[in-house]
């Protein structure tokens, strides 16, 4: 399969404890995007990179969430200390930077948080 | 800030009718919109994708028109089978180059067989 994947595809955590997502991009899909996604609703942009520079950041990612591209290549995404409403589907997404598919985002098939 | 607005918010059709979803935005100060399918607890499905510069795409049974200036788009789906039930979201990437895609809340849609 040479599409986005994502692992775990479900995590179930206690309040407080730490998860760390892992998102693979498409091979030689320099961008990389990370959304979010609570019931019901649409997905809301978090983080974007560029190889391994975080070039954009939503005001949604707090100072408890933090995202590395390390190579530019996979890139995690780790909550500290979580929330009950945390809980929600995280969305990975990748795109090259030219050439077919520039303009696209292909995304993941997402990893489900439950925080109890 | 871009709002997307998708209605109706949930479709039910039998099979075999012709069916249109919305989405509209705020700003027409856009790049693209893209319309994509969610199945239940899964990821999403780029189904469509229509350059600021362009008045529609079509793939198959679906055709996805855009009038930047009224800030609409519409997903056309012709002949809908059971296989089409699903959540139909679209998204538009801003025009300022920014990366990030503003999401509708999407439509479920139901194909009665």
């Amino acid at each position: 399969d040479t599409g986005v994947s994502q692992n775990p595809r479900h995590k179930i955590t206690k309040r407080g404890q730490n998860v760390t997502f892992r998102c693979d991009p498409i091979s030689e899909h320099n961008r990389l995007y990370w959304y979010r996604q609570t019931l019901g609703q649409g997905p809301e942009f978090l983080t974007y990179f560029q190889n391994e520079a975080q070039l954009e950041k939503s005001r949604l990612l707090s100072d408890r969430f933090s995202a590395e591209r390390p190579k530019g290549s996979f890139s995690t995404l780790e909550i500290q200390r979580t929330e009950q409403g945390d809980s929600a589907m995280y969305l990975c997404a990748s795109s090259p930077r030219t050439g077919w598919g520039s303009n696209e985002q292909f995304f993941g098939p997402g990893t489900r948080l439950t925080v109890l | 800030k871009q709002e997307v607005t998708q209605i109706p918010a949930a479709l039910s059709v039998p099979e075999g009718e012709n069916l249109v979803l919305n989405c509209s935005f705020t700003d027409s100060a856009i790049y693209n919109l893209q319309w994509f399918r969610q199945d239940p607890g899964k990821g999403l499905t780029s189904l469509l994708l229509i350059q600021s510069s362009q008045r529609e795409q079509t793939s198959g049974r679906l055709n996805a028109s855009l009038d930047k200036s009224s800030g609409r788009s519409t997903l056309y789906i012709a002949a809908s089978q059971p296989g089409d039930s699903a959540t139909y979201l679209c998204a538009v990437r801003p025009g300022t180059g920014a990366n990030n895609l503003f999401f509708g809340t999407g439509t479920r849609l139901t194909v009665i067989p």
